[in-house]
């Protein structure tokens, strides 16, 4: 069962673009949604992440939007660069994030120059 | 000044061979992760510690054992290595259990 679906599973943007990653999720008791980064070789890196007492958390570029009743998180980058070119993971867990994460199955993303 | 080290980087073994993954963290941090990320990228939890004490295990077959000698170290061993064990295994940290989570660099293992 798969308790967190990411889509698209791959993503083009052009330099300067909005890219746009969506994810759902089918447990009502999560609280804690964060997004990761990863670049080829190297360990997932956090990016921002949300809690559902608000519908929407903006850092730089990155913002997180939150949608409680339609148990739906979105990961929108502004401005996207060639360097943001990398794997977006959500996740999701309960207990404020102190139980264990559960990952969406990862975006490739690709920003052409 | 690596936050969450893991050694080695790649390790090439032979089915059956037993071999072990090593993280250390330098960031004081109390809670401790193993990960395994497949070859289509998917991240799945294995373990977690917190101040040396086992607090997550997954449905794990038993052929993997963690260890944390300290709270600045957890180590994997794996043993009778399968060519399903084929994958990158991620440490990471947290300065508490719930804690944003820092991710080292991996280990890829191959199995042959």
């Amino acid at each position: 069962q798969q308790q967190v679906k990411q889509s698209p599973q791959s993503l083009i943007v052009q330099k300067g673009g909005i890219s746009i990653i969506n994810c759902a999720y089918e447990n009502t008791a999560f609280d804690y949604f964060p997004w990761y980064q990863q670049f080829p070789g190297k360990g997932p890196a956090l990016l921002i992440a949300i809690r559902p007492d608000v519908s929407e958390k903006k850092e730089g570029r990155f913002t997180i939007s939150f949608n409680k009743s339609a148990k739906q998180f979105s990961l929108h980058i502004m401005d996207s660069q060639p360097g943001d070119s990398a794997t977006y993971f959500c996740a999701a867990s309960r207990g404020g994030g102190s139980e264990k994460l559960v990952f969406g199955k990862g975006t490739k993303l690709t920003v052409n120059p | 000044d690596t936050a969450v080290s893991q050694t080695p980087k790649y390790l090439v073994t032979q089915m059956g061979n037993d071999k072990s993954i090593k993280c250390e963290q330098n960031l004081g941090h109390d809670t401790m992760y193993w990960y395994k990320q497949d070859s289509k990228k998917f991240l799945k939890i294995m373990f977690s510690y917190n101040n040396k004490e086992l607090i997550i295990n997954e449905t794990v077959p038993n052929r993997f054992s963690p260890k944390s000698p300290d709270k600045a170290h957890l180590n994997l061993h794996i043993n009778s290595l399968e060519l399903g064990d084929s994958a990158v295994y991620f440490c990471a940290s947290s300065q508490y259990t719930g804690g944003p989570q820092f991710f080292g660099p991996g280990t890829r293992l191959t199995v042959l």
